[in-house]
């Protein structure tokens, strides 16, 4: 049965600590979206990848967050230093280009006290 | 830049009956995609339905399906014979038809089914 995995599940830190969330996606596929939600902003996207490279990370606030994809199996995203305003869901979805469909992971609830 | 507007922050259903909820987008876009994700209490986001722009027929997944309406930019869901399995918040999603593009979601709608 394959999925998108996601890790932390869970993650509290404090205020200024660096936060790297990691997503695998579906075997195969080679584009890679990280979305994140809040009760605010609702469900917005960050970035995307497409065979591991940057097409888009206009959502994303360039001087804390970075995200990349080392290898096709693992995505991260990284906050340094997080802030209490990061505290949201975050998503990251996989998909084949050329289909209409993402699959999304379970998500990393992050709390920044 | 494409919008999503789900107008019913909140709805209720008994169960077994029927339920809509709403959908607007704007787009000036021709070739587009558009879904309802749900999202339970475990917050994994399931994708409930697709339709294509491209097709006059609306789709339908057993219980679900949706009536489009391209011209009036409107894509509503409805669930028929609603269970308690259904409470979750539904959201509806477009997408352009360009390679690999993103997905622009609604505000979502908080649909509780009651025994």
């Amino acid at each position: 049965d394959a999925r998108v995995t996601q890790t932390p599940r869970d993650k509290v830190t404090e205020m200024g600590q660096e936060v790297t969330m990691r997503c695998q996606p579906i075997l195969g596929h080679n584009t890679v979206f990280w979305y994140r939600q809040t009760m605010m902003q609702g469900l917005e996207l960050l970035a995307y990848f497409r065979n591991r490279a940057p097409l888009d990370d206009s959502g994303m606030p360039k001087d804390r967050f970075s995200a990349e994809m080392p290898d096709a199996t693992l995505a991260t995203l990284k906050i340094q230093p997080s802030e209490p305003r990061d505290s949201a869901v975050y998503f990251c979805a996989s998909g084949l280009a050329g289909y209409n469909e993402q699959f999304f992971g379970p998500g990393t609830r992050l709390t920044v006290l | 830049a494409q919008t999503v507007t789900q107008s019913q922050p909140e709805m209720s259903v008994q169960e077994a009956e029927t339920v809509t909820l709403s959908c607007t987008y704007d787009t000036s876009e021709n070739n587009y995609y558009l879904f309802w994700y749900k999202q339970p209490p475990s917050r994994q986001m399931i994708l409930v339905i697709r339709q294509e722009a491209y097709k006059q027929q609306n789709a339908t997944e057993n219980r679900f399906s949706v009536n489009f309406q391209k011209a009036a930019k409107s894509f509503s869901l409805k669930i028929s014979d609603s269970q308690l399995g259904d409470t979750a918040m539904y959201f509806c999603a477009f997408m352009t038809a360009r390679y690999g593009s993103r997905l622009t979601f609604g505000e979502g709608t908080q649909l509780t089914v009651n025994p």
